[in-house]
């Protein structure tokens, strides 16, 4: 089972909907988990940090579910720009060293 | 802001030469990366360093080798280009891993080996 998972997609969605991308992850000790984006041929961006609690920053939310071990993304009023991959990274422990692993990363496509 | 800055951006080799990829960084970060992705495919880690003088291999460092002989560059040597070297290359610097920071990226360096 690979460490960090993803659904490649890609995810076909109408302008305006609302869509959502979950990642999981196998190291109950992991510690820390982040989004990014990235656009075809470019560097990875940061697009959030993923908090126990939940946390939103405008149009996106991300949740941590460490009872089921998996993040998620949700988007609301998707926009054209929207269209990309989306990366999950978690940050985990393993024989006394952190490791930064990412996932494979989910295709978005916002249709117009 | 300069933040992570990779040379060069492109690059074609024939098999068998050899380069050098450099990655510095100007945000004082202890940990540097280096990433090859393929078409279609995630990131795959060659190498990273935790600090200064310190290298350690990651995922795919067959083919590769690194310096980081000052805090700010990260050296990424081909010794023998091969076709199957062909990708593109991302350097990223994280300021360290126990806080939770995220990694940043360089824009990438384009190598095609003919």
């Amino acid at each position: 089972r690979k460490e960090v998972e993803q659904d490649p997609g890609p995810f076909n969605v109408p302008e305006g909907a609302t869509v959502a991308f979950n990642c999981t992850y196998s190291n109950s000790a992991s510690q820390s988990f982040f989004w990014y984006r990235q656009d075809c041929r470019k560097e990875p961006k940061l697009l959030m940090s993923v908090y126990s609690s939940g946390n939103e920053d405008g149009r996106f939310t991300a949740q941590l579910n460490r009872a089921s071990q998996y993040i998620s993304l949700l988007i609301r009023d998707s926009k054209l720009s929207d269209s990309a991959t989306y990366l999950c990274v978690v940050i985990s422990l393993t024989s006394g060293t952190y490791k930064y692993i990412f996932g494979t990363g989910t295709r978005l496509k916002v249709l117009a | 802001n300069a933040g992570v800055t990779q040379t060069p951006k492109f690059r074609v080799l024939k098999t068998g030469q050899s380069m050098t990829l450099l990655c510095a960084q100007d945000m004082n970060h202890e940990y540097m990366y280096w990433y090859r992705q393929d078409p279609g495919m995630g990131l795959r880690l060659i190498h990273y360093s935790v600090g200064e003088g310190t290298t350690a291999k990651g995922e795919v460092p067959d083919g590769y080798n690194v310096s980081r002989l000052k805090k700010q560059n990260f050296l990424l040597g081909l010794e023998s280009a091969a076709p199957s070297q062909t990708s593109v290359y991302f350097c990223a610097s994280m300021g360290g891993l126990s806080s939770g920071q995220p990694q940043h990226f360089g824009d990438g360096t384009r190598l095609s080996i003919l």
